[in-house]
């Protein structure tokens, strides 16, 4: 069974530093494209970014360019999304999900769990 | 970057009625490159539709997709009380890969 098992919930202040994860398991992690998904309090699905670990290949929002780093360590199965310095903004569920075949052109299937991550003083 | 505009934001309607929602988009997208997500409260989002039209996996046929270039549409004949959700449109024919807003289905 493919599946993505992310980590846990996160309570942060203003400034600090995370790293969450996205686990792969069930297919060969290096093949396909991951992404990652934000959803702010009460609101809609707004992609992120993307990385294909084979070779680490890595294309960012616009809007989130510059204030995160999107990772992956192919030895582990594991993506990864990073704030260097949080804002109470950056308060949202965060989804990682793989694109459903192996090329560039693909929907999102499966999902992981979601990471809650919330900033506050 | 392609914007996606979902309407109505809210549609109410009852078990057993057919529910049709629509995503247009700010220019064509490419080769039908469109997916339709369910999310329900407190749930990752759900994968209902891939290439405008294609049934996903496991996903009952009361749901269906059509269109192309600009105008797409999410049909769920004969509604059923878990169908009462969240729906999102997905580009990803280019990049950014995109989200609609959103439309709530909601029981009347």
């Amino acid at each position: 069974e493919v599946q993505l098992v992310q980590s846990g919930e996160e309570v942060k202040k203003p400034g600090e530093s995370l790293k969450i994860s996205c686990k792969g398991s069930g297919y060969s992690f290096t093949n396909y494209w991951i992404g990652w998904v934000r959803q702010m309090p009460g609101k809609g699905l707004e992609w992120m970014g993307i990385i294909y670990p084979g070779d680490s290949d890595t294309r960012y929002s616009p809007s989130v360019q510059g204030q995160v780093t999107i990772s992956a360590d192919k030895s582990i199965s594991t993506a990864y999304l990073q704030w260097n310095s949080l804002k109470a903004s950056d308060t949202a569920m965060y989804y990682c999900a793989r694109h459903a075949g192996s090329g560039w052109y693909n929907w999102f299937d499966p999902w992981g769990q979601g990471t809650l991550v919330t900033v506050s003083s | 970057e392609i914007v996606l505009t979902q309407s109505p934001g809210t549609l109410s309607l009852s078990p057993g009625e057919r529910a049709s929602l629509s995503c247009r988009a700010s220019q064509s997208v490419s080769s039908s490159y469109l997916a339709w997500y369910q999310q329900k409260p407190g749930q990752a989002p759900r994968l209902l539709i891939y290439g405008a039209s294609s049934r996903a996996t496991g996903i009952p046929d009361r749901f269906s997709g059509s269109g192309s270039g600009t105008d797409f549409t999410l049909t769920i004949n004969r509604l059923e009380p878990e169908d009462f959700a969240v729906y999102y449109c997905q580009q990803y024919g280019s990049s950014p890969i995109t989200f609609g807003q959103g439309t709530r289905l909601e029981i009347k």
